[in-house]
């Protein structure tokens, strides 16, 4: 199985703060690297698919680099609404796996 | 696009519970289907992938030869069929829908929809 490591666990900052989260996985897995955002309650929500390209109707500030096992997904100029859990997760093969989840929190 | 999970509940341990997630807003029949869960307070665990036909299935090993995932296109209506739980099965279980991939490819392993989750708890 590849396993998906994401780093930080969590993370705090401040409303206008540019923030990146990184993503590496245990073999190389080409691009297919999606990444998503979940608030409490909800379910996720799917932000950056095939390591950078942006979801329809996701805003720009959002976006997404790498290939073969590090990627990195970036929010800049962060809004209110953004703070929440982020997920990578692989689409290469069968299992799919995702990482454990950043909490990015309010500073 | 709308997604709609039904049937969780409280279930003993050993017990089974089958869970349906009805669409609606895209034709059913094209798309792969998934089950991803997530254990309270933890991350996502995907549970299993269905092709747009039922041909093919894959599954979690840590549901592999308990769990069964099916669907009637004619209803657009996916099913988990869940036995023997466990305490470790509990979770809100959701369902996602399969996107095309890039070239042309079927599926993509991705998931850009998901229903609002249904909740499974595993207590004696």
């Amino acid at each position: 199985d590849i396993q998906m490591t994401q780093s930080p666990s969590s993370l705090s900052a401040s409303v206008g703060d540019r923030v990146t989260i990184t993503c590496r996985a245990s073999q190389s897995i080409s691009s297919s690297l999606n990444w998503f955002q979940q608030k409490p309650g909800k379910a996720p929500k799917l932000l950056i698919y095939a390591a950078s390209s942006l979801q329809s109707g996701v805003p720009s500030r959002f976006s997404g680099s790498g290939s073969g096992t590090d990627f990195t997904l970036t929010i800049n100029s962060l809004q209110p609404e953004d703070f929440a859990t982020y997920y990578c997760q692989q689409s290469f093969s069968i299992p799919i796996t995702f990482g454990q989840g950043t909490r990015l929190e309010i500073k | 696009v709308q997604l709609v999970e039904s049937g969780g509940g409280v279930v003993q341990p050993g017990r089974s519970l089958r869970l349906s997630c009805v669409s609606s807003g895209f034709t059913f029949s094209s798309f792969g289907m998934h089950w991803v869960r997530q254990a309270p307070g933890k991350g996502l665990e995907w549970v299993a992938f269905i092709w747009y036909d039922g041909s093919k299935k894959n599954y979690a090993d840590s549901v592999k030869g308990r769990f069964t995932v099916s669907r009637d296109n004619s209803k657009n209506t996916l099913y988990l069929q869940m036995n023997s739980l466990r305490a470790e099965d509990t979770a809100v279980y959701y369902c996602a829908r399969d996107p095309p991939g890039a070239q042309g490819a079927r599926h993509s392993y991705n998931f850009d929809y998901w229903g609002q989750g249904i909740l499974v708890t595993v207590s004696s």
